[in-house]
C-alpha cells in the first residue's frame, strides 16, 4: 500500500512562500497516477490545489494558479508544493494524495501550516 | 467549475439507524462522483468510487448510488465508529471540487 508523508515549515510570515514536500513510499511516483495537493482550513472543507504526473504535466486550481507551483523529483520519489505570497487565508492543513482513476485513493496525514506575523 | 451541494449539513443519528446523505452537482457528471469519510484529526479516506463502487476494505454497510446530477451515500445500521464528516468529490472536469461536507454525529 502506498504511503505519503508531508513535511515542511509549520509557520510562515505573510507574503512569504509556503514550501512542502510529499515523500512517497510503497510505490513509485513514476506509476500511472497523478499526485495531488489538497488543503483544509481549520474547521472548514476540502479544497483541491493541483496535481502533477511523473512526466511533469500539471493541473492547477484556477483560484490559486497564479501562486502555485507543483514539481516532482523522481530520483527521491517525492513531489513538492510551492505557494507564494501567502496570507492568513492560506492557513490550513495541507494534504498530499495519490489520484488513481480520478479519485483520491491514499492521503498523507496532513501538515498544518499557519501564516502569521 | 462544478459545484457540489450536500444535504444535510449535519445529522444526529442513533446507532443501528440508517443514514442517507445526498450530493447534487451543478451539471451532469455521469458517475464521476466519489465519497470520503474524515474522522476528527484524521485525513480523509475513500469509501466509494464512481458513485457505487466500494473501495477496498470498506465495510459493506456503506453504499452509494446515483448518476448525472444526483447522488446518495447510504450507511446501513450506523455504528459508533462512523461518527465523521462525509464529503463527495467530482472528477468529471477540472478543477476537482468537493461538497461542503456532512457531519454525522452519534446520539
Amino acid at each position: 500500500q502506498v504511503q505519503l508523508q508531508e513535511s515542511g515549515p509549520g509557520l510562515l510570515k505573510p507574503s512569504g512562500t509556503l514550501s512542502l514536500t510529499c515523500a512517497v513510499s510503497g510505490g513509485s511516483i513514476s506509476s500511472s497516477n497523478w499526485w495531488s495537493w489538497v488543503r483544509q482550513p481549520p474547521g472548514k472543507g476540502l479544497e483541491w490545489i493541483g496535481e502533477i504526473y511523473h512526466t511533469g504535466n500539471t493541473n492547477y486550481n484556477p483560484s490559486l494558479k497564479s501562486r502555485v507551483t507543483i514539481s516532482v523529483d523522481k530520483s527521491k520519489n517525492q513531489f513538492s508544493l510551492k505557494l507564494s505570497s501567502v496570507t492568513a487565508a492560506d492557513t490550513a492543513v495541507y494534504y498530499c494524495a495519490l489520484v488513481a482513476g480520478g479519485h483520491f485513493d491514499y492521503w498523507g496525514q496532513g501538515t498544518l501550516v499557519t501564516v502569521s506575523s | 467549475e462544478i459545484v457540489l451541494t450536500q444535504s444535510p449539513d449535519f445529522q444526529s443519528v442513533t446507532p443501528k439507524e440508517k443514514v442517507t446523505i445526498t450530493c447534487r452537482a451543478s451539471q451532469s457528471i455521469g458517475s464521476s462522483l466519489h465519497w470520503y469519510q474524515q474522522k476528527p484529526d484524521q485525513s480523509p479516506k475513500l469509501l466509494i468510487k464512481y458513485a457505487s463502487q466500494s473501495f477496498s476494505g470498506v465495510p459493506s454497510r456503506f453504499s452509494g448510488s446515483g448518476s448525472g446530477t444526483d447522488f446518495t451515500l447510504t450507511i446501513n445500521s450506523l455504528e459508533a465508529e462512523d461518527a465523521a464528516t462525509y464529503y463527495c468529490h467530482q472528477s468529471s472536469s477540472l478543477p476537482r471540487t468537493f461538497g461542503q461536507g456532512t457531519k454525522v454525529e452519534i446520539k
